[in-house]
């Protein structure tokens, strides 16, 4: 079955520290896609990162990185240098193309992420 | 510019009184989505659209009726609303449903709250 879980509901850091957030997923498919979204206290689902399930090359954008271990089937996502700004929630998210899935993203819980100044 | 837009943002109601949320693409995308998001739980799929008059149940449709007449508009329509549909709602639209990488735009997200 296809799953995704973010296991830390909470986190808190004070400015300048790196936080780490995991994400671990579950599929059958052999060709899917993977995303991490932050949602800041406005609201809206704001889009970081896309990777398919044949790319393992770690990714970096500016203060943010992504592992993606398919040996384990995680999907991590760190914040160097954290800031206030980063405070949100972050969604980590599954995508299955296949022609018999419903083209649903499969959310994990979320993680709330809190910097302190 | 491409977006997706939700209508209304904000909505406070009583229980069983039918509302609509508007949700419209720009993006002349085939698959459009609706999403709620509950504390602890993400988001959940409600109903899915693959095109026009083409639309399916997702993992939580229950409570909730969706159309889609024409291709940009997809509209949530909840007949007889209840206090646990009080929720973050989020419609989304991508270029096709099936075979891509599907990655979906979001609108703004609608804050209902059933009373």
């Amino acid at each position: 079955a296809q799953k995704v879980t973010q296991a830390q509901t909470e986190i808190s850091v004070v400015e300048k520290e790196d936080v780490t957030l995991d994400c671990v997923y579950e599929t059958r498919d052999t060709t899917y896609y993977l995303f991490w979204y932050k949602q800041p206290p406005s609201g809206e689902l704001v889009f970081l990162i896309r990777r398919n399930s044949f790319d393992e090359q770690n990714e970096i954008s500016g203060r943010y990185s992504w592992n993606f271990q398919k040996s384990t089937s995680s999907f991590n996502f760190t914040i160097t240098a954290s800031q206030v700004v980063d405070s949100a929630v972050y969604f980590c998210a599954l995508s299955e193309p296949g022609s018999s899935n419903t083209g649903k993203l499969i959310f994990g819980q979320g993680t709330t992420l809190q910097v302190k100044p | 510019e491409a977006q997706v837009t939700q209508n209304p943002r904000y909505l406070i109601t009583v229980t069983g009184k039918k509302l609509t949320v508007t949700c419209s693409q720009n993006m002349n995308h085939e698959y459009m989505s609706w999403y709620r998001q509950d504390p602890g739980l993400g988001l959940r799929q409600i109903y899915y659209s693959m095109n026009v008059e083409v639309t399916d149940k997702g993992d939580v449709p229950e409570g909730y009726k969706v159309s889609r007449k024409e291709k940009r508009n997809f509209p949530l329509i909840l007949e007889s609303p209840s206090p646990n549909q009080t929720s973050l709602y989020f419609c989304a639209s991508s270029e096709r449903g099936q075979g891509t990488y599907n990655e979906q735009f979001f609108g703004p997200g609608t804050r209902l709250t059933v009373l």
